[in-house]
């Protein structure tokens, strides 16, 4: 079982938006404002997409967006496309630990 | 051009002892910038954090995996290395080395290797 909880997958249709949650607790999400998204795509290495809950790193499409209410943040990614086809990882810095942990991760499939 | 490159053994037997390499080019793995982690991923499954290496030699665990991991770097060969001792098939999982950010509260995880598949079989 994962630390973070995120829906196993979801699905829409080109040109739609959806939005990605991922749960915490008061250790991580809620107290810090310290979460990452990535994106992986089957047999590749993850790629960040999202940092520090609403930052893009130089290069990612600002199709992609990130945002965090109490204990659970969100990806939001509008104007899907073919190519955003792929598993979303979350993850945040915990206190718990003193290190990041990841949520389980969720499969979009662009219909 | 930042790029990180595993290597390791590929099969390996229960009991055995892990040793991975991470060797990167186009950066320096003194950078006070940044941290070197190991990440783990089994099969079909999501990401574990193992542990990382910093500058001047500080390294963190993984609480559940920091009693059979030992994490290290050769400065002089920019590499950075990762030892699990007693390892099982739970321990099967495509192993990462990532360059993560110092200095975000997040931590971010911002270049990856290709990962290399570990397997424990007898």
């Amino acid at each position: 079982q994962s630390a973070l909880t995120q829906p196993a997958s979801v699905s829409a249709s080109p040109g739609q938006s959806i939005t990605i949650s991922c749960t915490g607790t008061n250790s991580d999400i809620g107290n810090y404002n310290y979460v990452s998204w990535y994106q992986q795509h089957p047999g590749k290495a993850p790629t960040l997409m999202i940092y520090d809950v609403t930052k893009r790193p130089s290069g990612v499409s600002n199709r992609f967006s990130g945002s965090k209410s109490g204990n659970t943040a969100s990806l939001t990614i509008s104007g899907l496309q073919a190519e955003d086809e792929s598993d979303y990882y979350c993850s945040s810095y915990t206190s718990t630990t003193t290190s990041v942990i990841f949520g389980g991760g969720t499969k979009l499939t662009v219909l | 051009q930042l790029q990180l490159q595993e290597s390791g053994p590929g099969l390996m037997k229960p009991s055995q002892t892990l040793s991975l390499t991470c060797t990167v080019s186009g950066g320096s793995i003194s950078s006070t910038t940044y941290y070197w982690s190991w990440i783990r991923q089994h099969p079909g499954k999501g990401l574990e954090w193992i542990a990382y290496f910093y500058y001047g030699g500080y390294t963190h665990y993984n609480p559940s995996l920091k009693s059979r991991v030992t994490i290290s770097a050769d400065t002089s060969k920019n590499q950075v290395f990762l030892k699990v001792n007693s390892m099982t098939a739970a321990d099967t999982a495509v192993y990462y080395c990532a360059r993560q950010i110092h200095g975000s509260g997040s931590y971010p995880f911002d270049h990856w290797g290709q990962g290399t598949l570990v397997t424990v079989s007898s």
